[in-house]
């Protein structure tokens, strides 16, 4: 079974600052890894994802993230935080097991991302 | 892109009433879709597995017969809360995937708020 960690249920900084969320990943296979985003009360958007192929992914609004297999880790990083930015992430992990498995995802329990003037 | 709606958005019932969301791929087909909940600042929880024409595939301690879901066809399901009680007041969200896209990448709806007076 595949599970996922993510360091810091809260993470706080300025504006035009450096964003890191953390996220490691336990799976006996190889992984698929995404990151989410949750804005209040509605359901989650997509910022990238991770399947096969280049390391480093790019996302929207400005995420992007690297899949490092020797560290387990996917973390999610924006070189300048925006207001807009506030929300929580979620990371996800998914392996594929054969039949309705596909597409099942496993998710870490959340960083809430505050962004100060 | 692939858009996955729920509707109702947020429902209030009285306890020991069953209510119906549902969960619709706008512009594509889905065999399959995965209902999940969401208890308040917590991660998503895999509820069950929705197949189309077929039983759902319910995770461990979800109970299938209060937690009802229908796959009648390639672009609705349902999740009925039957016998709601206040512990079932939660945030439930449901995802699909988009099977001609050929990438493992769920969409999610927007989520809907159920609270059981």
């Amino acid at each position: 079974a595949q599970s996922v960690t993510q360091l810091g249920s809260h993470v706080s900084v300025s504006e035009g600052a450096l964003v890191l969320l953390r996220c490691n990943y336990s799976s006996s296979v190889p992984p698929y890894l995404f990151w989410y985003v949750q804005y209040p009360n509605q359901g989650l958007q997509l910022l990238l994802k991770y399947t096969t192929g280049a390391t480093l992914v790019k996302g929207i609004n400005g995420f992007e993230a690297e899949f490092k297999k020797s560290e387990t880790s996917f973390h999610l990083t924006k070189p300048s935080a925006h207001m807009s930015d506030a929300a929580e992430y979620f990371c996800a992990v998914s392996v594929y097991a054969g039949g309705t498995s596909y597409g099942k995802l496993t998710f870490g329990q959340g960083t809430i991302l505050t962004v100060h003037p | 892109g692939a858009v996955v709606s729920q509707h109702p958005s947020r429902v209030i019932c009285k306890s020991g009433t069953s209510v119906k969301i549902e969960c619709r791929s706008l512009d594509f087909q889905a065999t399959t879709m995965f209902w999940y909940r969401q208890f308040p600042k917590q991660s998503l929880m895999l509820m069950a597995t929705s197949n189309e024409g077929s039983k759902a595939t319910y995770e461990q301690g979800v109970e299938k017969d209060k937690f009802l879901i229908n796959h009648a066809s390639l672009t609705l399901s349902t999740l009925t809360v039957t016998s709601a009680h206040p512990e079932d007041s939660s945030f439930y969200i449901c995802s699909a995937r988009d099977l001609a896209s050929g990438a493992n990448v769920l969409t999610f709806g927007a989520g809907s708020r159920l609270t059981v007076l």
